[in-house]
């Protein structure tokens, strides 16, 4: 049964700092990962899609790297700003049948503080 | 407004009563699907559509769980005989190819 990791639960910088946010998944058969971020009681924005091919994706401040044969997906965030405060989580799509569901993981929580 | 949208965003009743969601998906999208989030969890997994078609459920998804998508177009989820421990955000998300799912605001049910 895929299980999806996220350490830490909880992070809190200095505005400016660069971090990073670590997922791990104990299946390597997937298709696709993704990360998201949440804000308190809102729904989910899809921030970055790596698809199981695929070693890393960019937008902006934000990068995700893709490691299938090690299980493991690391969000990197540069120059942390306060408005990146949110929980972000990591979620994979089994495969063999894309389309599916997304099993995710139970978030990082991060504050940033000016 | 392109995005997802549920009704309603906020839901309370009593126990033993019967509630129902809807969600509209973005337009294009022909995979829907229903996502269930308590406090402090990531989202888990409840049911999935494709046009129509309900392709697969979760065992969470009891017997008081009914979803249907007619026509392929916006979904509904119905919770009958709300227990406690229906209390949740349920989240609807849509997804064309290559499957990126969107997500929707949610709806927060509240079971007193």
């Amino acid at each position: 049964k895929q299980e999806v990791t996220q350490i830490p639960a909880a992070l809190s910088v200095p505005e400016g700092e660069n971090l990073v946010l670590n997922c791990s998944f104990t299946d390597s058969a997937i298709y696709n990962l993704q990360w998201f971020r949440q804000d308190p009681g809102k729904g989910l924005t899809s921030l970055l899609l790596i698809q199981s091919s695929q070693r890393e994706q960019t937008s902006g401040r934000l990068n995700a790297s893709l490691d299938k044969s090690s299980g493991r997906s690391t969000l990197y965030i540069a120059a942390s700003q306060p408005g990146d405060s949110a929980t972000y989580l990591c979620a994979v799509m089994e495969g063999g049948q894309a389309g599916t569901a997304l099993i995710f993981g139970k978030g990082t929580t991060l504050s940033v503080s000016s | 407004d392109t995005g997802v949208s549920q009704d309603p965003r906020h839901k309370i009743t009593k126990r033993g009563q019967n509630v129902t969601f809807r969600c509209d998906p973005i337009s294009e999208h022909n995979r829907l699907y229903w996502y269930r989030q308590t406090l402090g969890q990531g989202p888990e997994f409840l049911t999935y559509f494709q046009n129509e078609a309900q392709l697969e459920k979760s065992r969470l998804l009891s017997d008081r769980f009914s979803a249907e998508r007619p026509k392929g177009s916006f979904s509904t989820l119905e919770i009958q005989r709300t227990e406690q421990g229906d209390s949740a955000m349920y989240l609807c998300a849509s997804s064309p190819v290559p499957h990126e799912q969107y997500f929707g605001p949610g709806t927060r049910l509240t079971v007193t």
